[in-house]
């Protein structure tokens, strides 16, 4: 079965902390992508970061970083020095041929 | 380049009309789909069009729903008659190819009342 678990519902800390915001899926497929989207108050969903399941470099763009681990079948995403702008539902969903198999969303709060 | 384009933006209407959600994906995009988000289930996939054809409508909840793409730049989804359970953000999303890892872009969604 394929299945995407964010287990923490909503986070909230102070700005200027770092976050890390975890991604554990399940799948028995040996090609696999994961995604990462942000879902800001204004609704959108936004797209973040692809990872593919040959390439367990970790990645990081300016504040965000991603750390993949097939051996804990975990994609976690850290942001460091949080800013307000980074209050939103964040997913984490795996590719399953065309289909997304979307996590529940884990709510970040970001207090000022 | 543009994005998914959707509208309306928000809907506000009564039970038992007719309502129909517009989308135009972005241009080149061979992939299109239908998706509803409501508290209670989350994101929940409807439909996906592959080169302007239906390939899985397992996800559409009964026959009141429908969806058409009558072209590679538009497609609609249409509630008759609505209901007030209807009541959701519907997001409209394509992508390049659906097989492959391309990502899954989405438009801004639309906020559908129903009263």
């Amino acid at each position: 079965a394929q299945k995407v678990t964010q287990a923490q519902t909503e986070i909230s800390v102070v700005e200027k902390e770092d976050v890390t915001l975890d991604c554990v899926y399940e799948t028995r497929d040996t090609t696999y992508y994961l995604f990462w989207y942000k879902q800001p108050p204004s609704g959108e969903l936004v797209f973040l970061i692809r990872r593919n399941s040959f390439d367990e470099q970790n990645e990081i763009s300016g504040r965000y970083s991603w750390n993949f681990q097939k051996s804990t079948s975990s994609f976690n995403f850290t942001i460091t020095a949080s800013q307000v702008v980074d209050s939103a539902v964040y997913f984490c969903a795996l590719r399953n041929n065309y289909q997304l198999i979307w996590g529940a969303g884990t709510k970040l709060i970001i207090k000022p | 380049d543009a994005g998914v384009i959707q509208s309306p933006r928000h809907e506000v209407t009564e039970m038992g009309q007719e309502v129909t959600l517009r989308c135009k994906p972005i241009s080149g995009h061979d992939y299109l789909f239908w998706y509803r988000q409501t508290m209670m289930r989350g994101l929940e996939l409807l439909i996906y069009f592959n080169n302007n054809v239906p390939i899985d409508d397992s996800g559409m909840p009964e026959d009141r729903f429908s969806a058409k793409m009558p072209n590679a730049s538009f497609s609609t989804l249409k509630i008759q008659p609505s209901e007030p359970r209807d009541s959701a953000v519907y997001f409209c999303a394509s992508s390049l190819v659906g097989g492959s890892g391309e990502p899954q872009h989405f438009g801004d969604g639309t906020r559908l009342s129903i009263l």
